[in-house]
Protein backbone atom coordinates (compact mmCIF):
# COMPACT_ATOMS: atom_id res chain seq x y z
CA UNK A 1 0.00 0.00 0.00
CA UNK A 2 0.74 3.67 -1.06
CA UNK A 3 1.73 5.54 2.04
CA UNK A 4 3.71 9.22 2.36
CA UNK A 5 3.84 9.40 6.49
CA UNK A 6 4.96 12.76 6.93
CA UNK A 7 6.70 14.14 10.59
CA UNK A 8 5.11 15.72 13.04
CA UNK A 9 3.72 19.19 14.29
CA UNK A 10 6.81 22.19 15.04
CA UNK A 11 6.54 24.97 17.01
CA UNK A 12 9.16 27.69 15.92
CA UNK A 13 10.37 30.83 16.42
CA UNK A 14 11.16 33.71 13.96
CA UNK A 15 14.45 33.31 12.26
CA UNK A 16 14.61 29.51 13.55
CA UNK A 17 15.35 26.40 11.29
CA UNK A 18 13.12 23.71 10.45
CA UNK A 19 13.41 20.82 8.49
CA UNK A 20 10.19 18.75 7.76
CA UNK A 21 10.63 15.06 6.42
CA UNK A 22 8.28 13.00 4.19
CA UNK A 23 8.60 8.93 4.47
CA UNK A 24 7.60 6.98 1.42
CA UNK A 25 6.28 3.82 1.80
CA UNK A 26 4.90 0.55 -0.62
CA UNK A 27 6.55 1.56 -4.02
CA UNK A 28 9.96 2.62 -6.09
CA UNK A 29 10.99 5.84 -4.75
CA UNK A 30 13.04 6.80 -7.44
CA UNK A 31 10.31 6.51 -10.08
CA UNK A 32 8.34 8.95 -8.59
CA UNK A 33 8.33 13.16 -7.99
CA UNK A 34 7.69 14.17 -4.21
CA UNK A 35 5.85 17.64 -4.54
CA UNK A 36 5.24 20.53 -1.37
CA UNK A 37 2.20 21.82 -1.18
CA UNK A 38 1.42 24.72 1.52
CA UNK A 39 -2.23 25.19 2.97
CA UNK A 40 -2.08 28.93 5.02
CA UNK A 41 -5.08 28.61 7.58
CA UNK A 42 -8.15 29.07 5.73
CA UNK A 43 -6.73 29.15 2.50
CA UNK A 44 -6.19 27.41 -0.61
CA UNK A 45 -3.50 25.26 -2.17
CA UNK A 46 0.06 26.73 -2.77
CA UNK A 47 2.26 24.41 -4.84
CA UNK A 48 5.98 25.11 -3.73
CA UNK A 49 8.37 22.92 -5.91
CA UNK A 50 8.76 19.14 -6.45
CA UNK A 51 11.92 16.83 -6.55
CA UNK A 52 12.29 13.93 -8.15
CA UNK A 53 14.71 11.53 -6.31
CA UNK A 54 15.85 9.44 -8.86
CA UNK A 55 18.05 12.22 -10.07
CA UNK A 56 17.32 15.14 -7.70
CA UNK A 57 16.12 17.47 -10.29
CA UNK A 58 14.11 19.89 -8.52
CA UNK A 59 11.86 22.38 -9.73
CA UNK A 60 10.35 25.02 -7.25
CA UNK A 61 7.79 27.74 -7.41
CA UNK A 62 9.45 30.98 -7.63
CA UNK A 63 6.79 32.42 -4.76
CA UNK A 64 9.08 30.22 -2.26
CA UNK A 65 12.82 29.74 -4.64
CA UNK A 66 15.55 30.95 -2.41
CA UNK A 67 13.21 30.87 1.06
CA UNK A 68 13.29 26.85 1.33
CA UNK A 69 15.14 24.05 0.47
CA UNK A 70 13.39 20.24 -1.12
CA UNK A 71 15.89 17.53 -1.08
CA UNK A 72 15.49 13.87 -0.95
CA UNK A 73 17.59 10.72 0.29
CA UNK A 74 17.03 7.79 -1.48
CA UNK A 75 17.97 5.36 1.06
CA UNK A 76 15.96 6.15 3.44
CA UNK A 77 12.91 6.90 0.67
CA UNK A 78 12.46 10.53 2.14
CA UNK A 79 11.81 13.96 0.80
CA UNK A 80 12.62 16.90 3.04
CA UNK A 81 10.99 20.52 3.11
CA UNK A 82 13.83 23.28 5.11
CA UNK A 83 14.12 26.73 6.22
CA UNK A 84 17.50 28.32 7.72
CA UNK A 85 15.36 31.28 8.46
CA UNK A 86 11.53 30.98 9.40
CA UNK A 87 9.19 33.96 9.54
CA UNK A 88 5.71 33.66 10.62
CA UNK A 89 4.31 33.77 7.50
CA UNK A 90 4.80 30.56 7.04
CA UNK A 91 3.02 29.37 9.66
CA UNK A 92 0.73 26.48 7.53
CA UNK A 93 0.12 23.20 7.05
CA UNK A 94 2.56 21.35 4.73
CA UNK A 95 1.76 18.35 2.52
CA UNK A 96 3.63 16.41 0.47
CA UNK A 97 2.37 14.52 -2.42
CA UNK A 98 3.40 11.98 -5.02
CA UNK A 99 4.03 13.26 -8.28
CA UNK A 100 3.23 11.10 -11.52
CA UNK A 101 6.49 10.98 -13.78
CA UNK A 102 6.04 11.68 -16.83
CA UNK A 103 8.32 12.69 -19.86
CA UNK A 104 10.75 14.48 -17.76
CA UNK A 105 8.11 16.13 -16.53
CA UNK A 106 5.93 15.73 -13.00
CA UNK A 107 2.73 15.36 -13.87
CA UNK A 108 -0.06 15.33 -11.05
CA UNK A 109 -0.36 14.01 -7.46
CA UNK A 110 -1.80 10.79 -6.81
CA UNK A 111 -1.31 9.84 -3.02
CA UNK A 112 -0.55 12.45 -0.42
CA UNK A 113 0.78 12.79 3.44
CA UNK A 114 -1.52 13.89 6.06
CA UNK A 115 0.45 16.89 6.60
CA UNK A 116 2.55 19.08 8.89
CA UNK A 117 1.41 21.61 10.66
CA UNK A 118 4.44 24.30 11.10
CA UNK A 119 3.39 27.43 13.48
CA UNK A 120 5.99 29.87 13.65
CA UNK A 121 5.67 32.53 16.47
CA UNK A 122 7.48 34.49 18.91
CA UNK B 1 2.86 31.21 -13.88
CA UNK B 2 -0.58 29.89 -15.47
CA UNK B 3 -2.95 30.97 -13.17
CA UNK B 4 -6.37 28.85 -12.40
CA UNK B 5 -9.56 30.84 -11.59
CA UNK B 6 -12.45 29.00 -10.56
CA UNK B 7 -16.02 29.89 -10.31
CA UNK B 8 -17.94 30.06 -8.15
CA UNK B 9 -16.05 30.30 -4.85
CA UNK B 10 -19.29 28.80 -2.94
CA UNK B 11 -21.79 26.37 -4.06
CA UNK B 12 -24.87 25.15 -2.56
CA UNK B 13 -26.70 22.60 -4.03
CA UNK B 14 -29.84 20.04 -2.79
CA UNK B 15 -28.93 17.05 -2.05
CA UNK B 16 -29.41 14.41 -5.33
CA UNK B 17 -28.79 17.66 -7.38
CA UNK B 18 -26.16 18.61 -10.01
CA UNK B 19 -23.00 20.34 -9.43
CA UNK B 20 -20.93 22.24 -11.66
CA UNK B 21 -17.98 23.88 -10.67
CA UNK B 22 -15.98 25.62 -13.10
CA UNK B 23 -11.93 26.35 -13.89
CA UNK B 24 -10.16 28.93 -16.58
CA UNK B 25 -6.74 28.92 -17.15
CA UNK B 26 -4.73 32.01 -18.39
CA UNK B 27 -3.33 29.89 -21.25
CA UNK B 28 -3.93 26.45 -23.03
CA UNK B 29 -2.77 23.32 -20.73
CA UNK B 30 -3.88 21.18 -24.04
CA UNK B 31 0.08 19.78 -24.70
CA UNK B 32 0.04 19.21 -28.44
CA UNK B 33 2.61 16.73 -28.26
CA UNK B 34 -0.12 14.23 -27.03
CA UNK B 35 -3.21 16.26 -27.42
CA UNK B 36 -3.96 16.07 -23.34
CA UNK B 37 -4.93 18.53 -21.51
CA UNK B 38 -2.63 18.78 -18.52
CA UNK B 39 -5.53 19.36 -15.78
CA UNK B 40 -6.47 17.71 -12.16
CA UNK B 41 -9.35 17.95 -9.82
CA UNK B 42 -8.97 17.61 -6.09
CA UNK B 43 -11.24 17.22 -3.22
CA UNK B 44 -10.53 18.49 0.19
CA UNK B 45 -13.22 17.34 2.83
CA UNK B 46 -12.38 19.58 6.78
CA UNK B 47 -8.91 18.79 8.42
CA UNK B 48 -7.76 16.12 5.54
CA UNK B 49 -5.50 15.83 2.79
CA UNK B 50 -6.78 16.79 -0.69
CA UNK B 51 -7.50 13.86 -2.80
CA UNK B 52 -7.30 13.10 -6.82
CA UNK B 53 -10.79 13.00 -8.52
CA UNK B 54 -9.63 13.62 -12.15
CA UNK B 55 -6.44 13.68 -14.33
CA UNK B 56 -6.24 14.46 -17.87
CA UNK B 57 -9.38 16.66 -17.21
CA UNK B 58 -11.55 13.77 -17.75
CA UNK B 59 -9.91 10.38 -16.42
CA UNK B 60 -11.43 9.77 -13.73
CA UNK B 61 -8.80 7.92 -10.69
CA UNK B 62 -9.67 4.61 -9.33
CA UNK B 63 -12.27 4.59 -6.83
CA UNK B 64 -13.76 7.41 -7.18
CA UNK B 65 -17.44 7.38 -7.82
CA UNK B 66 -19.13 7.83 -11.57
CA UNK B 67 -21.02 10.53 -10.44
CA UNK B 68 -17.96 12.87 -10.64
CA UNK B 69 -17.00 13.60 -13.87
CA UNK B 70 -14.62 16.05 -16.15
CA UNK B 71 -14.88 17.90 -19.31
CA UNK B 72 -13.33 20.75 -21.09
CA UNK B 73 -10.08 21.44 -23.11
CA UNK B 74 -7.50 23.70 -23.66
CA UNK B 75 -8.63 26.71 -21.29
CA UNK B 76 -11.98 26.01 -19.85
CA UNK B 77 -12.89 22.84 -17.76
CA UNK B 78 -15.67 21.99 -15.73
CA UNK B 79 -16.20 19.14 -12.20
CA UNK B 80 -19.51 18.27 -12.35
CA UNK B 81 -21.36 15.94 -9.94
CA UNK B 82 -24.18 14.24 -11.13
CA UNK B 83 -26.14 13.46 -7.97
CA UNK B 84 -24.85 15.27 -5.07
CA UNK B 85 -24.48 13.44 -1.72
CA UNK B 86 -23.68 14.14 1.67
CA UNK B 87 -19.93 12.79 1.90
CA UNK B 88 -19.29 14.97 -1.26
CA UNK B 89 -19.26 18.37 1.13
CA UNK B 90 -15.30 19.84 0.59
CA UNK B 91 -13.65 22.27 -1.16
CA UNK B 92 -12.76 21.43 -4.92
CA UNK B 93 -9.45 22.32 -6.31
CA UNK B 94 -7.99 22.28 -10.37
CA UNK B 95 -4.87 22.42 -10.97
CA UNK B 96 -2.75 22.60 -14.16
CA UNK B 97 0.23 20.33 -14.64
CA UNK B 98 1.19 22.12 -17.94
CA UNK B 99 4.17 23.68 -16.55
CA UNK B 100 5.48 24.19 -13.39
CA UNK B 101 4.85 25.93 -10.94
CA UNK B 102 1.80 23.51 -11.20
CA UNK B 103 -0.86 26.43 -10.20
CA UNK B 104 -4.32 25.43 -8.41
CA UNK B 105 -7.22 27.25 -8.20
CA UNK B 106 -8.46 29.28 -5.65
CA UNK B 107 -10.48 26.50 -4.55
CA UNK B 108 -14.89 25.80 -4.49
CA UNK B 109 -16.32 25.39 -1.30
CA UNK B 110 -19.39 22.83 -1.96
CA UNK B 111 -22.13 22.32 0.56
CA UNK B 112 -25.74 21.24 0.97
CA UNK B 113 -28.90 23.40 0.40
Amino acid sequence: EVQLVQSGAEVKKPGESLRISCKGYGYSFTDYWIGWVRQMPGKGLDWMGIIYPGDSDTRYSPSVQGQVTISADESITTAYLQWNSLKASDTAMYYCARGITGTSHPYYFDYWGQGALVTVSS
Amino acid sequence: DIVMTQSPDSLAVSLGERATINCKSSQSVLYSFDNYNYLAWYQQKAGQPPKLLIYWASTRESGVPDRFSGSGSETDFTLTISALQTEDVAVYYCQQYYSTPHTFGQGTKLEIK
